[in-house]
């Protein structure tokens, strides 16, 4: 069965620090990857999106990630993190003939 | 309206009452969801919605019980709940439910049952 692991259910980072956040993925075949970002007290937004072609996808905020199939990876990185970043993070994966599966949610705290 | 719409927002109910929340979205698409988010635990998928048919029910009490009168609406008619039951409701639509189409969330209903 399909899988999504996101590694650290809480990440620290200092203002202006980069942002790293872990997502991998089980399977076989071909993935669609996805980044979203859910603010307090709102529903999830997409950040970005990995479908086929360019493994390194850019998103919203100035976020981007890269598919690395080898390593069952999709990594969420920005490379200075703003206080407006702290929020609760989702990656998900899909496949053609099925449905979106969430990870289980990283939160990240931004540190003055 | 754009996007997908929930509403109330905030909803209170006693145990014995009974509610509905309603999801609305306005992307023309075919496949809706339920999920339930509570403090602790992960996103939980309650129901998928394709084509207005249910296709999938994730092992929810009978209190809750979905509707789908077209492809542009959902409901979740709530009754006889628990204070477990408390938690934030989100409704998402995506274009179908199978094919790397990414789903889109409503604001989410904050359900307190007390």
């Amino acid at each position: 069965a399909q899988s999504v692991t996101q590694l650290g259910s809480h990440v620290s980072v200092s203002e202006g620090a980069l942002v790293l956040l872990r997502c991998n993925y089980s399977s076989s075949v071909p993935p669609y990857l996805f980044w979203y970002v859910q603010y307090p007290n709102q529903g999830l937004q997409l950040l970005l999106k990995y479908t086929t072609g360019a493994t390194l996808v850019k998103g919203i905020n100035g976020f981007e990630a890269e598919f690395k199939k080898s390593e069952t990876s999709f990594h969420l990185t920005k490379p200075s993190a703003h206080m407006s970043d702290a929020a609760e993070y989702f990656c998900a994966v899909s496949y053609r003939d099925d449905k979106i599966i969430f990870g289980k949610g990283t939160r990240l705290h931004i540190l003055p | 309206e754009t996007g997908v719409t929930q509403t109330p927002r905030h909803l209170v109910m006693g145990m014995t009452n009974k509610k509905s929340l309603k999801c609305e979205q306005h992307l023309g698409h075919n496949a809706m969801y339920w999920y339930k988010q509570s403090a602790k635990k992960p996103l939980e998928l309650m129901f998928v919605y394709s084509l207005e048919e249910r296709v999938e029910n994730n092992s929810v009490p009978s209190r809750f019980s979905p509707e789908c009168p077209n492809s542009s609406h959902l409901f979740l008619h709530l009754h006889t709940l628990q204070p477990e039951d408390s938690a934030l409701y989100l409704c998402a639509s995506s274009q179908d439910r199978v094919g790397g189409y990414e789903q889109y969330f409503g604001p989410g209903t904050r359900l307190t049952v007390t």
